[in-house]
C-alpha cells in the first residue's frame, strides 16, 4: 500500500502559470521529499522538508508541511513546458531512510 | 562523476522464467533500494540493502530476491516470473543518512516485460 496519496491526479495547466499539488499521509514521517519523473524514466530529487520545518523554498518550488493534519503541498511558480512531468511525494519513517514510501503522483501538463 | 546505473534498460522475458537486474550505486553511496513501478503508478518498494545485507522489506513475495555486493552493486532477482510482474524496475541509491538530507538518486530503471 502507499502512504502518501497526492491530488489532483492529472493537472494541465498554462505555460507561466503556478501548479499547486497536494499529498497527503498516514502516519507520522521523519521527513516529506518530492520528487519529478519525465516520461516513465528514473525519479529526480526535487526538495525535502522534514516534519519540524513548515516551509521551504528552492528556486521556483515552494513546499509547505502540515504535521497536524498530514498533509503537503508543492507549489511550482510560473511554469514552464519543460515542468511536463509526474510528481511524486514520498515519507520516510525513522531514521536512516529505509522504507522510503511514494504516492501515486500527480501529472502536470504544462502547454506552451 | 557517475550517477546510478542499471542494466539491462530494456528486458523481456516468458512466464516462469527468471531474471537478474543489476544496479551500480552512486559513487559514495552504500545503500542501495529497489522500487517496481507499474505503469500510471507510484513505485513500489521492494526491499533496501546496507552492508551487504536486506534491511528491510515490502510486500512483496518471496520470489523477489537481492543481494549486494562488497562494492555496494546490488542485485535484483526474480523468479518464476508472472505477467504482473512487468513493470519499471528502479534502482535508488543513497547513504544511510543521506536518504534523511539529500534523498534518493535513482537510476533510469529497468523495463521489465513479461509474455
Amino acid at each position: 500500500s502507499q502512504q502518501g496519496e497526492e491530488d489532483p491526479q492529472a493537472l494541465s495547466i498554462q505555460e507561466g502559470e503556478n501548479a499547486t499539488m497536494n499529498c497527503s499521509y498516514k502516519t507520522s514521517i521523519n521527513n516529506l521529499q518530492w520528487y519529478r519523473q519525465n516520461s516513465g524514466r528514473g525519479l529526480v530529487h526535487l526538495i525535502l522538508i522534514r516534519s519540524n520545518e513548515r516551509e521551504k523554498h528552492s528556486g521556483r518550488l515552494r513546499v509547505t508541511l502540515d504535521t497536524s493534519k498530514k498533509s503537503s503541498s508543492l507549489l511550482i511558480t510560473a511554469s514552464r513546458a519543460a515542468d511536463t512531468a509526474s510528481y511524486f511525494c514520498a515519507t520516510v519513517r525513522g531514521t536512516g531512510g529505509f522504507k522510503t514510501i511514494f504516492g501515486a503522483g500527480t501529472r502536470l501538463f504544462v502547454k506552451a | 562523476d557517475a550517477g546510478v546505473t542499471q542494466s539491462p534498460t530494456h528486458l523481456i522475458k516468458t512466464r516462469g522464467q527468471q531474471v537478474t537486474l543489476r544496479c551500480s550505486p552512486k559513487s559514495g553511496h552504500d545503500t542501495v533500494s529497489w522500487y517496481q513501478q507499474a505503469l500510471g503508478q507510484g513505485p513500489q518498494f521492494i526491499f533496501q540493502y546496507y552492508e551487504e545485507e536486506e534491511r528491510q522489506r515490502g510486500n512483496f513475495p518471496d520470489r523477489f530476491s537481492g543481494h549486494q555486493f562488497p562494492n555496494y552493486s546490488s542485485e535484483l532477482n526474480v523468479n518464476a516470473l508472472l505477467l504482473g510482474d512487468s513493470a519499471l524496475y528502479l534502482c535508488a541509491s543513497s547513504t544511510p543518512l543521506g536518504t534523511g538530507t539529500y534523498g534518493y538518486t535513482f537510476g533510469s530503471g529497468t523495463r521489465l516485460t513479461v509474455v
